[in-house]
């Protein structure tokens, strides 16, 4: 059974540092990855999806990787601000892609 | 404002009782799904559906009910509500479900008392 874990589970910087959240999963067999990032009461926003095929994908200040034979994923944050706090997840979709597994999530608090 | 639309926002049943959370994209997406989040989990897939009048089940399905009409729509049915449904659920939606990231909707917070 796929299973997927993020660490860490909390995180605080400050303003302005790069920093990298980590994805793990147990099995390589996977059709994609994605990130979301979740503020406190709402609902999930979609940052990043890389396919099976890739190894990154990029958006403004955000780059994740793929690395499936070894199974992880990073996702780099570039000059953190106060805004970027929220929960990160990661998630892989298995089944032909349809069915996907979340991580925990990383809870990202970026200092003023 | 084009996205995914959930009703209601919060509910409380009590065990035993019936409902239906309601789903709603204007999208023209092919893939929707269902999920439930629990304090310190990440997300569970509870149903999901690749386009009109196809559904499958996902991870923790017991308990759940769903069906596809319409593109639109997807709601999700709890037949007999426990405590252990308590929980934030989410709908979430998609071109194909594979190929392009998700749109998720702001949830219903569901208590079963």
């Amino acid at each position: 059974k796929q299973e997927v874990t993020q660490i860490p589970a909390a995180l605080s910087v400050p303003e302005g540092e790069n920093l990298v959240l980590n994805c793990s999963f147990t099995d390589s067999a996977i059709y994609n990855l994605q990130w979301f990032r979740q503020d406190p009461g709402k609902g999930l926003t979609s940052l990043l999806l890389i396919q099976s095929s890739q190894r990154e994908q990029t958006s403004g200040r955000l780059n994740a990787s793929l690395d499936k034979s070894s199974g992880r994923s990073t996702l780099y944050i570039a000059a953190s601000q106060p805004g970027d706090s929220a929960t990160y997840l990661c998630a892989v979709g298995e089944g032909g892609g349809f069915k996907t597994i979340f991580g925990a999530g990383t809870r990202l608090f970026v200092k003023a | 404002n084009a996205g995914v639309t959930q009703t209601p926002k919060f509910q409380v049943l009590k065990t035993g009782q019936s409902m239906t959370l309601q789903c709603a994209q204007d999208m023209n997406h092919e893939y929707m799904s269902w999920y439930r989040q629990d304090p310190g989990m990440g997300l569970r897939l509870i149903h999901y559906s690749v386009g009109a009048g196809i559904t499958d089940q996902g991870e923790v399905p017991n308990g759940y009910n769903v069906s596809r009409s319409t593109t639109e729509d997807f709601p999700l049915r709890l037949l007999s509500a426990a405590p252990s449904q308590t929980s934030v659920y989410f709908c979430a939606s998609s071109y194909s479900g594979r190929d392009y990231g998700y749109t998720f909707g702001s949830g219903t917070r569901l208590t079963v008392v």
